[in-house]
């Protein structure tokens, strides 16, 4: 039981290049979410959602594109990188509302 | 909207110590409050979980309490180690709306015990 995974730990880009950071489950949750932590900020939710094929848009979702197309994947797109993107991205999923919350070990990514 | 604070935003303490940290929340229409343990350049690591029907969860060292009515929870954590040190989050399940069950997060206690 992996719990939540992340691929990849690092990367880092250039102004205007794409790339996708995957997510993967084995709890069979329902809900999963991604967040950017950073500095001064804390954690924000980026996009979410509540089961597959399904998606929406949380608080900072600008710049980003997301896809469920199996339960236990939640990608994150970036389609044209910018400076302001370089954060940690934590991926996270929940069975409902009501259990805990289990996050992934962060990508941490930076755009020069 | 709900905004979760936490105080202090650093603690430094001899090892041994039993310390308190205190995290409010605005809104009292929570599921549930969870708190987290986040080591340096690491993952969110689940401490507990409080669910908002109870007054106390307790896991070894480690008990938090929640009173939903003035929006606070305490994490309680009994003779302090060296290797507790690590930034401490609180974060709250807001319930009724479009809830979807994120959660909303404190900005976070740094602790540091020292031997």
């Amino acid at each position: 039981n992996a719990g939540v995974t992340q691929t990849p730990k690092f990367r880092v880009l250039k102004t205007g290049q794409s790339m996708t950071l995957l997510c993967a489950q084995d709890m069979n949750h329902e809900y999963m979410y991604w967040y950017r932590q950073d500095p001064g900020m804390g954690l924000r939710l980026i996009h979410y959602s509540v089961g597959e094929g399904t998606t929406a848009k949380g608080e900072v979702p600008d710049g980003y594109n997301v896809s469920r197309l199996k339960k236990q994947n939640f990608l994150l797109g970036l389609e044209s990188a910018a400076p302001s993107q370089t954060s940690v991205y934590f991926c996270a999923s929940r069975w409902d509302r009501i259990h805990e919350q289990y996050f992934g070990p962060g990508t941490r990514l930076t755009v020069t | 909207k709900q905004e979760v604070t936490q105080i202090p935003a650093a603690l430094s303490v001899p090892e041994g110590e039993n310390l308190v940290l205190n995290c409010s929340f605005t809104d009292s229409a929570i599921y549930n409050l969870q708190w987290f343990r986040q080591d340096p350049g690491k993952g969110l690591t689940s401490l507990l979980l409080i669910q908002s029907s109870q007054r106390e969860q307790t896991s070894g060292r480690l008990n938090a309490s929640l009173d939903k009515s003035s929006g606070r929870s305490t994490l309680y954590i009994a003779a302090s180690q060296p290797g507790d040190s690590a930034t401490y989050l609180c974060a709250a399940t807001t319930a009724g709306g479009t809830s979807y069950g994120k959660l909303t997060f404190g900005q976070g206690t740094i602790l540091t015990v020292h031997p």
